[in-house]
């Protein structure tokens, strides 16, 4: 079946440093991809998204391309401040309206 | 424009007993999915409604069950409680049936079955 497996946490970061989370999908057809944060005390909310190969889906200085050769959807962020310190999900809906979620990865960054 | 809404925040049940949980789905969405979510881990998609049919489910039992009004309010019901059903369950809606769409979560509702 559909899965979505991502890097496992957590990831302890300094200010400014490069963020990299994994994310690698299983999927017939053609899902969608998105990343998902959830900042502390707050609601799963959306991060970016991607709907077709080579899309790439971009915010608040996050990016991620998804690439359907390696079936990844890789978050990235070239320059990580504290207030980015959250949980993040990488998610896939596909074609049957089946969504799919990884299990998270706890990011905190460190002044 | 509020966002999307359930009740009730936290909840104890017993084993074997039924449950009831309730979601206001954002205005204008007709759209709302439900999602199982235990301690440390993702969300898991139970089902969709659109417009009050049922449009897609995961690998939940029948025992889960679900509702949507004609407001586009939605409940979701189970029956014959376990024990690893003690869950956060998260609703969700969109403004329409597409997997492109946004899909805007809910604070979510604790379930502890004892």
């Amino acid at each position: 079946g559909d899965s979505v497996t991502q890097m496992e946490g957590p990831v302890t970061l300094s200010e400014e440093a490069f963020l990299t989370i994994n994310c690698t999908y299983t999927a017939t057809g053609y899902p969608s991809l998105f990343w998902y944060v959830q900042y502390p005390g707050e609601g799963l909310q959306l991060l970016l998204k991607a709907t077709k190969a080579d899309d790439k889906g971009s915010n608040k200085g996050f990016e991620a391309t998804y690439r359907k050769e390696t079936t990844s959807f890789h978050l990235e962020k070239g320059s990580v401040q504290v207030s980015d310190s959250a949980v993040y999900f990488c998610a896939l809906a596909n074609t049957g309206n089946q969504f799919y979620f990884g299990t998270g990865t706890s990011l905190t960054v460190i002044p | 424009e509020t966002g999307v809404t359930q009740s009730p925040t936290h909840l104890i049940k017993t084993r074997g007993q039924q449950v009831t949980l309730r979601c206001s789905s954002q205005s204008g969405h007709n759209t709302v999915s439900w999602y199982q979510q235990a301690l440390g881990q993702g969300p898991q998609f139970i089902f969709q409604y659109y417009r009050e049919e049922e449009n897609g489910r995961g690998n939940f039992p029948p025992r889960f069950s679900g509702l949507q009004f004609p407001n586009y309010s939605s409940e979701l019901n189970v029956n014959a409680l376990e024990l690893d059903d003690s869950a956060l369950y998260l609703c969700a809606s969109s403004s329409r049936l597409s997997i492109t769409d946004t899909q805007y979560f809910g604070p979510g509702t604790r379930l502890t079955v004892l």
